[in-house]
């Protein structure tokens, strides 16, 4: 049983599409994350929820949107696409126990690949 | 804010040969420090951690001592082997709920 699902694992697309990358997670974690990984490995976070709550909003283009229907699901939307949107992007989850020292050990699906052509 | 610096790659080795991978961290205060590990078309899994200075961190042959003198973490493998390529990350919580990773070192090991 995968800890954190992603899906779809590859998306092929074209300019100007809006597209969405689901993740869902059975861990039973308070805390949902999206990264974005670019061709050279370097992680970037987009956005964190925790129990629903947006907690991280990093600087993103507004055509990223992500939604959290329930602590066990959170969804990347994204509208207007482009060619520099390319990468694989990663879900992740954790079990927050504070800010700072509450070892963040994350959990991380196995990544959706998005190609803009 | 905290953050990892990381000793860039990419690193190619043969079998059996030893493997360091440097990471020094600025942080306030002494937050726990991990090395995760993404292998080819995964995402990445906690590799080691170690919550306070002095600790070492092992797991499947990797070995970690959190030195708080030289704000170091290096990963480090005796004997590595080809399953042993991937990608590694140091990385640390920051103090709003984030975890920064380094740049990542990507490992090749040689048959």
């Amino acid at each position: 049983d995968t800890a954190v699902s992603q899906t779809p694992k590859y998306l092929v697309t074209q300019m100007g599409n809006d597209k969405s990358i689901k993740c869902e997670q059975n861990l039973g974690h308070d805390t949902m994350y999206w990264y974005k990984q670019d061709s050279k490995k370097f992680l970037k976070i987009m956005f964190s929820y925790n129990n629903k709550e947006l907690i991280i909003n990093e600087t993103v283009p507004n055509r990223f949107s992500p939604k959290s229907p329930d602590k066990a699901h959170l969804n990347l939307h994204i509208n207007s696409l482009e060619l520099g949107d390319s990468a694989v992007y990663f879900c992740a989850s954790s079990q927050i126990t504070d800010s700072y020292s509450g070892a963040n050990v994350l959990t991380f699906g196995a990544g959706s690949r998005l190609t803009v052509l | 804010g905290n953050s990892v610096t990381q000793m860039e790659g990419p690193v190619t080795l043969s079998e059996e040969a030893f493997l360091t991978i440097n990471c020094t961290y600025t942080a306030t205060g002494y937050p726990s420090l991990f090395w995760y590990v993404q292998y080819p078309g995964e995402g990445l899994q906690l590799l080691l951690k170690a919550t306070k200075a002095d600790d070492k961190g092992s797991n499947k042959g990797f070995e970690a001592t959190y030195r708080k003198e030289t704000t170091s973490f290096h990963l480090e493998k005796g004997s590595v082997q080809v399953s042993d390529s991937a990608v590694y990350f140091c990385a640390l919580p920051t103090n709003d709920y984030k975890l920064s990773f380094g740049a990542g070192t990507t490992v090749t090991v040689r048959a």
